[in-house]
């Protein structure tokens, strides 16, 4: 049982670039989450989506973009790479959020904007 | 709107002490779920422990306990005979019903041999 898989683990990008980190989970789970942590710093929310076709903005969402097709997958994709955007990404999925079910979440991508 | 505020940002203790970290939260929900997690140097997230707002019952596994104290809005986490493996980080969280998690700024625990 794989749980939530995020590649790659590590990632450096130029200003300007674009990338796609991939999130994959195995579990059926209908929600999935994307996060950053900044050095020193709590998480913060990215995107959700609470299943295949729907998303939404958390707390940070801007020069991020998401989608959904399936319920496996769920991409977090970086446009215009700026380094104010250099963090740790985490992705995370749960089953029922809405009755405390846990969230599982990936092992992190490290990126780092240059 | 939800807010996990965790005021100590870093702790150190010798090992063998007991020390807690605290957890004060935010929420006009009167359903809502509040959890800890670990991250150890190696930077994954560890799950902890989960507690819903009805359930204000103190839990204690092995080492670690929970407080959670609805009329103070806190969630503080107590190890006891704290060893060098249990430096890491430690986030506290709350879950409105139907919502996303809200993590704290987390707090740093160092524990020195």
């Amino acid at each position: 049982n794989a749980g939530v898989t995020q590649t790659p683990k590590f990632r450096i990008l130029k200003i300007g670039q674009s990338m796609t980190l991939q999130c994959t989970q195995d579990m059926n789970h209908n929600y999935m989450y994307w996060y950053r942590q900044d050095p020193g710093m709590g998480l913060k929310l990215i995107y959700y989506s609470v299943g295949a076709g729907i998303t939404d903005k958390g707390e940070v969402p801007n020069g991020y973009n998401v989608s959904r097709s399936t319920t496996e997958d769920f991409p977090l994709r970086l446009e215009l790479a700026a380094p104010s955007q250099t963090s740790v990404y985490f992705c995370a999925s749960s089953y029922s959020p809405t009755k405390g079910e846990g969230y599982t979440f990936g092992s992190g991508t490290r990126l780092t904007v240059v | 709107a939800q807010k996990v505020t965790q005021a100590q940002t870093e702790i150190s203790v010798v090992e063998k002490e007991d020390v807690t970290l605290d957890c004060v939260y935010e929420t006009r929900d009167t359903t809502y779920y509040l959890f800890w997690y670990k991250q150890p140097p190696s930077g994954e997230l560890v799950f902890l422990i989960r507690r819903n707002s009805f359930d204000e019952q103190n839990e204690i596994s092995g080492r670690y306990s929970w407080n959670f104290q609805k009329s103070t809005s806190s969630f503080n986490f107590t190890i006891t005979a704290s060893q060098v493996v249990d430096s890491a980080v430690y986030f506290c969280a709350l879950s409105e019903a139907g919502n996303m998690l809200t993590f704290g700024g987390g707090t740093r625990l160092m524990v020195k041999p």
